[in-house]
């Protein structure tokens, strides 16, 4: 059974506006999360990170918010940009003693110009 | 080259032909590590290569057979496979393999289909 689990397998927004991708997670030993993005025909790229010590995390355009309580995070990307559309993949893990890093299906956002 | 590069890119195979996967990383890390993604399934971590040493094996079959001569190579042996292990096979590395959750490095992958 998953313990990620990536919802939405797509989603369309509009250049400019906000794009919210969502994550549940079952296990609640995971602290730290983790978000890739992914090209086609290119492996996935690493694009932000948040602790379970910490609700939110910033990084320019990119925010992720985690929910505790609801096993739940989002990305939040804003405003977006066409360059953004891709594959975005969530990643959970237990940070200390782990050995294993479970990824969602992934979600493909199409950024509309 | 820069990264993490791997070859083939698309690889067909029959059921009885043994193959590999290389994998190379010019970053100066010191773990590297095979994933598999079958379609519609999320990423899963088979081995895990720390300074050449195997610290995970996630129950992986004895038809995927991995190999690190050095911290910058990896191999993935392949023999006697079967049709459901066709899948995007994804190399990675990162500086240290702990924690685990430590920012990786992803290669292009290697599109393999068997036969």
């Amino acid at each position: 059974d998953q313990q990620v689990k990536q919802n939405s397998p797509s989603l369309s927004v509009q250049e400019g506006r906000i794009s919210i991708l969502n994550c549940d997670y079952t296990n609640s030993m995971f602290d730290y999360f983790l978000w890739y993005k992914k090209y086609p025909a290119e492996g996935p790229t690493f694009l932000i990170s948040i602790s379970s010590i910490k609700d939110k995390n910033e990084d320019g355009r990119f925010t992720v918010f985690l929910n505790k309580s609801a096993k739940h995070l989002s990305l939040h990307i804003v405003p977006s940009q066409p360059g953004d559309s891709a594959v975005y993949f969530c990643a959970a893990s237990a940070k200390t003693g782990a050995n294993n890093l479970f990824f969602g299906t992934g979600t493909r956002l199409t950024v509309i110009p | 080259e820069t990264g993490v590069t791997q070859t083939p890119r698309h690889l067909v195979m029959g059921m009885t032909n043994k193959k590999s996967l290389k994998c190379e990383q010019h970053l100066g890390h010191n773990a590297m590590y095979w994933y598999k993604q079958s379609a519609k399934k999320p990423l899963e971590l088979m081995f895990v290569y720390n300074f050449k040493e195997q610290t995970e094996n996630n129950s992986v079959p004895s038809r995927f057979s991995p190999e690190c001569p050095n911290s910058s190579h990896l191999f993935l042996h392949l023999h006697t496979l079967q049709p459901e292990d066709s899948a995007l096979y994804l190399c990675a590395s990162s500086q240290d393999w702990a924690p685990i959750t430590i920012q990786q490095y992803f290669g292009p992958g290697t599109r393999l289909t068997v036969t």
